[in-house]
């Protein structure tokens, strides 16, 4: 059971903007920058946003991050068949003296 | 270009040690990062599992951290991970990482292995 709670599924057409809550606590999300990755099955998770709202080189302005309080969100809009995946965030968490990263939010393009 | 390449047995024996080595390639694992250690059980999402400095601070996740040893040998550009008294719950994907600090930097993982399964099975 992670500390962060993300919704299990979101979908969308192919061009429409879909957004992943994550909601934390003052332990983690309240203090601390967020990240999130998206999760092909087999292959290595890619970090999308780091710094809550950063994205590293190569990813596209389609993703935006935000923060406000114990809540973070990831946005895509612009969506593509590319985009189906799973995603999570993730950040520290200074009560448990760990990572911890959401439950998971799988993203469906209709 | 930086690489991270995990090995180690596909397959384990209840009761048994699993052990995984992943060798990093194209930066050096005396960096200002935490290396460390993902899984993936089937069917479910990312756990956490720990991360080791090279300077030799450690953190595990609460759940693990009694079955659970993370090292880096600064010598081969390794770390690795012992997780003793396996299950079949212990069957995953097993990913290594690079994790920046989260109290000085922006705590993110930067970089990732492939991933490797490992099945827990008689």
């Amino acid at each position: 059971q992670s500390v962060l709670t993300q919704p299990p599924s979101v979908s969308a057409a192919p061009g429409q903007k879909v957004t992943i809550s994550c909601s934390g606590s003052s332990s983690n999300i309240g203090n601390y920058y967020v990240s999130w990755y998206q999760h092909l099955p087999e292959t290595a998770p890619k970090l999308l946003i780091y710094e809550n709202d950063k994205r590293p080189s190569g990813i596209p302005d389609r993703l935006s991050g935000s923060k406000s309080g114990t809540s973070a969100t990831l946005g895509i809009t612009g969506l593509q068949a590319g985009d189906e995946a799973d995603y999570y965030c993730g950040t520290w968490d200074s009560s448990l003296s760990a990572f911890v990263f959401g439950t998971g939010t799988k993203v469906t393009v209709l | 270009q930086v690489q991270l390449k995990e090995s180690g047995p596909g397959l384990v024996k209840p009761s048994e040690t699993l052990s995984l080595t992943c060798t990093v390639s194209g930066y050096s694992i005396r960096s200002d990062y935490f290396w460390g250690w993902v899984r993936q059980p089937p069917g479910t999402g990312l756990e956490w599992i720990g991360i080791m400095h090279h300077t030799g601070r450690t953190h595990y996740s609460v759940s693990l951290e009694s079955r659970v040893t993370v090292s880096v040998d600064t010598s081969t550009n390794q770390l690795s991970l012992k997780m003793n008294s396996v299950t079949a719950a212990d069957t995953a994907v097993y990913y290594c990482g690079g994790l920046t600090s989260c109290t000085r930097g922006t705590c993110a993982f930067d970089y990732w292995g492939q991933g490797i399964l490992v099945t827990v099975s008689s």
